[in-house]
This record gives C-alpha cells, sequence and structure tokens, in this order.
C-alpha cells in the first residue's frame, strides 16, 4: 500500500523556538497532504490542508502565520511551527489519499514538547 | 451543524464480538470511514462505507445506514492486539469534503 513518511517522531525545544515536521508521500504523488494535531484522548483535529504549489487552506481557528505550511512539491509538504510554546506541546499527523481513493494515509506522527 | 457520536469506551472479552456503534449528523454525507489508533501511533485506515449495508475485510465489518445516519463498526474473534482506538469519520460534501472525525471508542479487551 501507499507509504507516507513524517519526520522527526520526536522533537523536544525551548520555547520560542521554530520547529519543522516533514512530510513526504513515498510512492505516489499527493497533490493535497492533511496536517492534524491531537491531543492525549482526544479525536483528530485538522488543522490545514496543504495545496502542492498553492497556498494552504486553514481551519477557522488555526493560525497561518504560527503553523506555516508548504508543499513544493507533489511529494513533500512541510508545517513549521514558529516561535512555538508549551502550549504548542501536541502529536501532530500527515496524512494524504492516493489520487481517487478513499482511504487516507497517515505519517507515523511527530510527538512535539516544548519546555 | 455536524457531529459524530460513538461511544467513549468498550471493554470486551478475547475470542469474542464487539460491535461500535458511530451515529452521526452532517448536511452532505458522502462516506463513513473507519480508523484504528494504537496508543502513540497514527491511525490506519480499516473500512469505508458509502452506500448501505455491510462490508467485510476479515475479522472486521462495517455496516452503513443513511435512512438512519448510523453505522458501526463489529469486530470478531477479538484478539489482545485489537486493543486501540477506534474513530469514525464521515466525508461531507458540504464541509469541502473533508473528513469529519468522532471522538472516538477506546477498545479494551480482556483475557
Amino acid at each position: 500500500g501507499a507509504v507516507v513518511s513524517q519526520h522527526p517522531s520526536w522533537v523536544i525545544c525551548k520555547s520560542g523556538t521554530s520547529v519543522k515536521i516533514e512530510c513526504r508521500s513515498l510512492d505516489f504523488q499527493a497533490t493535497t497532504m492533511f496536517w492534524y494535531r491531537q491531543f492525549p484522548k482526544q479525536s483528530l483535529m485538522l488543522m490545514a490542508t496543504s495545496n502542492e504549489g498553492s497556498k494552504a487552506t486553514y481551519e477557522q481557528g488555526v493560525e497561518k502565520d504560527k503553523f506555516l505550511i508548504n508543499h513544493a512539491s507533489l511529494t513533500l509538504s512541510t508545517l513549521t511551527v514558529t516561535s512555538a510554546h508549551p502550549e504548542d506541546s501536541s502529536f501532530y499527523i500527515c496524512s494524504a489519499r492516493v489520487p481517487g481513493g478513499e482511504k487516507l494515509f497517515f505519517g507515523s506522527g511527530t510527538q512535539l514538547s516544548v519546555l | 451543524g455536524q457531529s459524530l457520536e460513538q461511544p467513549s469506551e468498550v471493554t470486551a472479552v478475547e475470542g469474542a464480538i464487539v460491535q461500535i456503534n458511530c451515529t452521526y449528523q452532517t448536511s452532505g454525507f458522502y462516506g463513513l470511514s473507519w480508523y484504528q489508533q494504537h496508543d502513540g501511533g497514527a491511525p490506519t485506515f480499516l473500512s469505508y462505507n458509502a452506500l448501505d449495508g455491510l462490508e467485510e475485510t476479515g475479522r472486521f465489518s462495517s455496516f452503513l445506514s443513511r435512512s438512519d445516519s448510523y453505522g458501526y463498526l463489529l469486530l470478531q474473534e477479538l484478539q489482545m492486539k485489537d486493543s486501540a482506538s477506534y474513530f469514525c469519520a464521515v466525508r461531507d460534501m458540504d464541509s469541502n469534503y473533508q473528513l469529519i472525525w468522532g471522538a472516538g471508542t477506546k477498545l479494551i479487551i480482556k483475557p
């Protein structure tokens, strides 16, 4: 099946620093990727839809200047958490669909801890 | 508004059968999916129903009734490795075909 690779798996950083998370589709081209955030024991919350070659679409309440998304190629989308603060600590997961498919393939997720 | 409801927790015994229900309220229903997520891991796709009826994939089956806005995931011959959270998610035409997620059901399996 299709594979979505995400790294890093774990990030611990100091408050005020920026963190970049990469998401790659390894064996298919993804014109659209989705970035989710998940707090412990809670559901997935869609943050933004990343579109190759154009601006990301952010969900209501998600600060686009804080969570920068770049989708420069058909296989790579990046999420940068700028000036991270402890409240940004969370599990971030990317996903993508194979064109024409219904199934969402997820990356392995990134656990971000901001001290 | 759009919402999905599923039980927060279900407990079952190894080898038994368990059913996890999901009711939804959306304006532009397109299809119902189920995902499994183990603690610390990412969700993995289990099944998708766009039409009424039962879809079977090995030990797992999923059912949909569009007229009742209801679906369920049926897990048979439960194994300890099935202990996980299970999410139903509806693809909604009126939300740009995005997935709307349920809160998840934690399945606890006892030996």
